[in-house]
Order: C-alpha cells, then sequence, then structure tokens
C-alpha cells in the first residue's frame, strides 16, 4: 500500500516561533506533494505545494523543504500566529492519476 | 466559482436506513473524489472519477457502499442500510492538473 507517513500527530509552538511537520513517502512514482489546512467544520484546503524538481518553495510564512534522495518532504510556518492553529495534512500523488494519498495529519496549536 | 457544494452539511438518521450524500464539483474538474474523516482512521479515500467513470473503488468500505457521477456536475454516494459505524464526515473533492479542492463535507450521524 502507498503510504505516506506524517509526524507529529501533534504539535505547540509559541506565537512567533517555527512549527515543523514531516512527512516521508514510499512510492518514487510519486511527483506531486501538497500541503491542506483543516480548521474545525471545514474541508480541507490547499495551502502549499511541490514538485521533486526544486527543493523548496515558498509562499508567504509558508516553506515546503523537499529532500527527494531522503524521500521527505517538510512544511515549516514561520512566525507562526494563533490563527495558523489547525490540522495541517500532508499528501502526495502521482500526476498520472491525480489519486491523492494522505498523510495522518498534525494538529497544530499556536499559543500565545 | 462557489467551489465544491455538498449537500446535505448534516444528516442523522436511524440505523437500516438509506442515506444519500450529494456533490456538485467545481465546474472544468475532471477528476472527483470521496473521502471519509473519522479521528481513528484520518482521511479514507472511498472512490474517485475521472471524466464520470469510476477508475477505483477499491476504499469502499462494503457493499451498502455506492457512487455514481451521472454527469460532469454531479455526484452521489449512497449508504443502504446505514449503520452506527458508518457515521464519519464524507467529503467531496475535485481535481484538475493535481490541485484539489474540498466540499465543506457532510456530517453523518447513524443512530
Amino acid at each position: 500500500q502507498q503510504q505516506v507517513k506524517q509526524s507529529p500527530q501533534s504539535l505547540i509552538v509559541q506565537k512567533g516561533g517555527i512549527s515543523i511537520i514531516n512527512c516521508a513517502y514510499e512510492n518514487t512514482a510519486f511527483d506531486y506533494f501538497p500541503w491542506y489546512q483543516q480548521f474545525p467544520g471545514k474541508g480541507p484546503a490547499l495551502l502549499i505545494a511541490i514538485r521533486p524538481d526544486v527543493s523548496e518553495k515558498k509562499e508567504g510564512r509558508f516553506t515546503i523543504s523537499f529532500n527527494k534522495s531522503a524521500k521527505q518532504f517538510s512544511l515549516h510556518i514561520m512566525d507562526s500566529q494563533p490563527g495558523d492553529s489547525a490540522t495541517y495534512f500532508c499528501a502526495a500523488s502521482d500526476f498520472g492519476n491525480e489519486k491523492l494519498t494522505f498523510g495522518t495529519g498534525t494538529r497544530l496549536t499556536i499559543i500565545p | 466559482d462557489a467551489g465544491v457544494i455538498q449537500s446535505p452539511r448534516h444528516e442523522v438518521t436511524e440505523m437500516g436506513q438509506e442515506v444519500t450524500l450529494r456533490c456538485k464539483p467545481i465546474s472544468g474538474h475532471d477528476y472527483l473524489f470521496w473521502y471519509r474523516q473519522t479521528m481513528m482512521r484520518g482521511l479514507e479515500l472511498l472512490i474517485y472519477f475521472n471524466n464520470n467513470v469510476p477508475i477505483d473503488d477499491s476504499g469502499m468500505p462494503e457493499d451498502r457502499f455506492s457512487a455514481k457521477m451521472p454527469n460532469a456536475s454531479f455526484s452521489t454516494l449512497k449508504i443502504q442500510p446505514s449503520e452506527p459505524r458508518d457515521s464519519a464526515v464524507y467529503f467531496c473533492a475535485s481535481s484538475r492538473q493535481v490541485r484539489a479542492f474540498f466540499g465543506q463535507g457532510t456530517r453523518l450521524t447513524v443512530v
């Protein structure tokens, strides 16, 4: 079974700090790696995504770091804010079929 | 675009009843996915369609679950008969060029 392993399960970070969530995958055919953000009572929302031809992608305070040889990628949230408190899911897909395989999620809490 | 639209938002039904969840994907998207989310199992892919054709239904838990996509604008997920263990949030998502967008979900409670 194709898997994406995500850690940690939960994370508490102080306001202004850096939040880091890690994911690892097994299937070398994966070539698209998005992160989704989910607030309570809402559906997951696409946050940022990366393809394996680059090692880093930054959008505002959110950065994906990608290590193709290690088959790992991570989400960094700089200057974390209370409004970032949510559950974050990493995912991976093969561009050929667009089926997303999700990690198990990380519940992030930003404390004042 | 209004995004992916799901109905109803909440459904409470008695065990044994038929439940139908509905989804309107984003116009122009050629993939449609049905997911189930629970605390224990996270986000599970149940079935997905490409251009209205079911591609992979291996995630459908039992024959009690069925899904259809009669046209590019509409899909249904049906559970018959429903059981308490089917209680979960069901999401529909649509995508084009791998960018997937989720609906708000249907919270199903089977009592």
